[in-house]
């Protein structure tokens, strides 16, 4: 799977929209991208995945670049519960593919 | 549902001292996956299971080992316990099929003293 770079740290005002890039530049064709997130010392949760086409649900947005090579999730109305540290992973396409964590980045949503 | 479950939530052992973590998931998902966290880093794939009485390899796997005997459990074992084993470990457990998600116990902060 190909590896991700992500800012270690990131803060946003309460309220505002919160912009988390991601870079992939090694991703091939048929890999998707992930984010998951870790509110304080809870399991990983879920957020949004895409391959290349722009991917909205009820939690966030998820843009990709054309080439595919980067990526940034957004939170649009962030709130103080939305603090947390950000996964962005690239796994292939296959349900038994475990997720290669990175150190991801932490948001701090400040009120 | 009640997801994936963990047990137990805490605990706290001494160096040479074995115990087992078990992994529950009741939506009879294929695939299951036990994670360790450090402090300030990222999950780490200790051992992971394809399907029932089949066990894999991760990451990070020496002085662990695993058994699925059955499909709804995941078992974790510590035979001697080593303080470099303090973590907290995560199960995760998913469908299998294309991109379906992975679904993450609460965690078990196991100390080694």
């Amino acid at each position: 799977d190909a590896k991700t770079t992500q800012p270690p740290s990131m803060d946003c005002a309460e309220g505002r929209a919160a912009n988390l890039p991601c870079n992939h530049s090694t991703i091939s064709g048929n890999e998707y991208v992930y984010w998951y997130r870790q509110i304080h010392s809870q399991g990983p949760q879920y957020i949004i995945h895409g391959l290349k086409n722009n991917e909205t649900n009820e939690m966030a947005s998820l843009i990709i670049t054309e080439d595919r090579k980067s990526s940034t999730l957004i939170l649009p109305h962030a709130t103080l519960r939305d603090t947390a540290v950000y996964y962005c992973i690239v796994r292939g396409y296959s349900g038994n593919t475990p997720l290669v964590f990175g150190k991801g980045t932490r948001l701090s949503v400040i009120a | 549902n009640a997801g994936v479950t963990q047990t137990p939530k805490f605990r706290v052992l001494k160096t040479g001292q074995s115990m087992t973590l078990l992994c529950a998931q009741d939506m009879n998902h294929e695939y299951m996956y036990w994670y360790r966290q450090d402090p300030g880093m990222g999950l780490r794939l200790i051992h992971y299971s394809v399907g029932e009485g089949t066990t894999a390899k991760g990451e990070v796997p020496d002085g662990y080992n695993v058994s699925r005997l059955k499909k709804q459990n995941f078992l974790l074992g510590l035979e001697s316990a080593a303080p470099s084993q303090t973590s907290v470990y995560f199960c995760a457990s998913v469908r299998g099929l294309g991109t379906d998600t992975q679904y993450f116990g609460p965690g078990t902060r196991l100390t080694v003293l």
